[in-house]
C-alpha cells in the first residue's frame, strides 16, 4: 500500500527555520516524483515544486523559486521542504503528493501538515 | 501562466447531477484531472485524463472535455459529495502543473 506520511504542525516565530517531511513507503522512492502542494488558510491549492529522488532533479514553481528548499534522502525515503527564514506569510497546510511524472496528476497525497508562522 | 477559471460555488439537491465547469484557452486540447477536498482532508484524485477514474472511486464521477471548458460531472449526488473541487492540468509553456480556484459544492 502506497503511503506518504507527512510530519507534523509546526509552529515558528518570524525568521526562524524550518524543516517539514514526507515519508514514504509501498513504493520504489526513487522511481516517483514528489511534489509540494501549499495550501493558504482558506484558500486554494497551489503547487510550489517538485524532486526526481532518484537523480534530485528538482524544480520550482515561480512563486516559490529562491523560497523554499526541496530535497529528498534516498536511504529513508524521504523528501523534505525547507524554508531558512519564514514569514507570517508562509502560515498554511502544505501537502507533499506523488506523480509517476511531471505531466501526470498527484495519484497520492500526504495528510498535510500545518505551519504557523506568529510572533 | 495558464489561466483556470471555477465558479466558487455550486449547490444541488440530493439525487440530482452536479456540474462543476472548468474554464481555460484551448482547455479540450488539454489532459484536465479533478480533485475532491473535504473539510480538513487532504486532496483526493476523483478524475484523471478528462474523464477517468482512479480505482475505488464511484462511477457517479465522471467528466467531459471540450473546447474551452472542461466538467466534472457528479451523478445522483449524495451528502457526502459536499466539499471543494479543483481542476488541474500541466501547464507546457511554464512547465509546471496549475490548478484552478476551486469550486466549492453543497448538497442542499
Amino acid at each position: 500500500e502506497v503511503q506518504l506520511v507527512q510530519s507534523g504542525p509546526e509552529v515558528r516565530k518570524p525568521g526562524e527555520s524550518l524543516r517539514i517531511s514526507c515519508t514514504t513507503s509501498g513504493y520504489t522512492f526513487t522511481n516517483f516524483w514528489i511534489g509540494w502542494v501549499r495550501q493558504m488558510p482558506g484558500k486554494g491549492l497551489e503547487w510550489m515544486g517538485v524532486i526526481y529522488p532518484g537523480d534530485s532533479d528538482t524544480r520550482y514553481g515561480p512563486s516559490f523559486q529562491g523560497q523554499v528548499t526541496i530535497s529528498a534522502d534516498k536511504s529513508i525515503s524521504t523528501a523534505y521542504l525547507q524554508w531558512t527564514s519564514v514569514r507570517a506569510s508562509d502560515t498554511a497546510t502544505y501537502y507533499c503528493a506523488r506523480q509517476v511524472d511531471r505531466g501526470i496528476p498527484f495519484e497520492f497525497w500526504g495528510q498535510g501538515t500545518l505551519v504557523t508562522v506568529s510572533s | 501562466s495558464y489561466v483556470l477559471t471555477q465558479p466558487p460555488s455550486l449547490s444541488v439537491a440530493p439525487g440530482e447531477t452536479a456540474r462543476v465547469a472548468c474554464g481555460g484557452d484551448d482547455i479540450g486540447r488539454k489532459s484536465v484531472h479533478w480533485y475532491q477536498q473535504k473539510p480538513g482532508q487532504a486532496p483526493l484524485l476523483v478524475v484523471h485524463d478528462d474523464s477517468d477514474r482512479p480505482s475505488g472511486v464511484p462511477e457517479r464521477f465522471s467528466g467531459s472535455n471540450s473546447g474551452n471548458t472542461a466538467t466534472l460531472i457528479i451523478s445522483r449526488v449524495e451528502a457526502g459529495d459536499e466539499g471543494d473541487y479543483y481542476c488541474q492540468v500541466w501547464d507546457s509553456s511554464s512547465d509546471h502543473p496549475v490548478f484552478g480556484a476551486g469550486t466549492t459544492v453543497t448538497v442542499l
